[in-house]
């Protein structure tokens, strides 16, 4: 149990688009998911915490209009790249919180290359 | 601010041979973790660790917890080359809804 999937698992888009991820709970209620950015060969970096059916926390530096997230269901959460650039292509990782615990479950990552 | 810091960031090791990798954090934790990530891939929990003392061992790889000394170590035995891949350490700083820090990662390498 306690799988979660994204989706697309790789995106490839030119600069100004927007490009939508999903972050999935599979089999398990997620009232927060967390979103992460991680630039190739480092660590993981938080840009969101993600509550279901509240406005998300955005972390310091990370423009909340430009990475929208909608987290609409228990074990759905949406990060949106608004007019994307070049500098915007990462590879990036949510996490869901399984509701009553404090354990995180990763998904795959999507990885985001904008021409 | 909670920091977590790991050394070395980078490690080159010979098959057969042991290392530890540390992971120093800033503050009171209640909790520890530690991930494998390969290359391309998203991240693989490997431990947590909930205690002081704690003290848990999957196949080559050992990893304890010192809360007083606020360090982690993850041990390595005897290591092949599929051990290869970069190793996190992350840190919650108290229970609830928060977000782990990242420690930078250690890049092992196991060469022949």
């Amino acid at each position: 149990g306690a799988v979660v999937s994204q989706h697309p698992s790789r995106v490839i888009c030119k600069s100004g688009t927007s490009v939508k991820i999903e972050c999935r709970s599979l089999d398990f209620q997620a009232t927060t998911m967390f979103w992460y950015r991680q630039f190739p060969k480092q660590s993981l970096m938080l840009m969101a915490t993600s509550n279901e059916g509240s406005k998300a926390t955005y972390e310091q530096g990370v423009e909340k209009d430009k990475f929208l997230i909608n987290h609409a269901s228990l074990t759905l959460s949406t990060l949106t790249v608004t007019s994307a650039h070049p500098e915007d292509s990462s590879f990036y990782i949510c996490s869901a919180e399984r509701t009553g615990t404090d354990t995180q479950y990763f998904g795959p990552g999507t990885r985001l290359t904008v021409l | 601010e909670l920091k977590v810091e790991q050394n070395p960031l980078f490690l080159s090791m010979q098959e057969g041979k042991n290392y530890t990798i540390y992971c120093n954090y800033s503050t009171t934790s209640d909790r520890l973790y530690w991930y494998r990530q390969d290359p391309g891939k998203s991240l693989e929990s490997l431990f947590v660790l909930l205690s002081n003392g704690a003290v848990k061992q999957e196949g080559r790889l050992m990893a304890s917890l010192d809360t007083k000394a606020r360090l982690s170590t993850l041990h390595i035995t005897a290591a092949v080359h599929d051990l290869s891949a970069t190793y996190f350490c992350a840190v919650d700083s108290y229970s609830g809804n928060t977000p782990l820090v990242f420690g930078k990662g250690t890049r092992l390498s196991v060469i022949a």
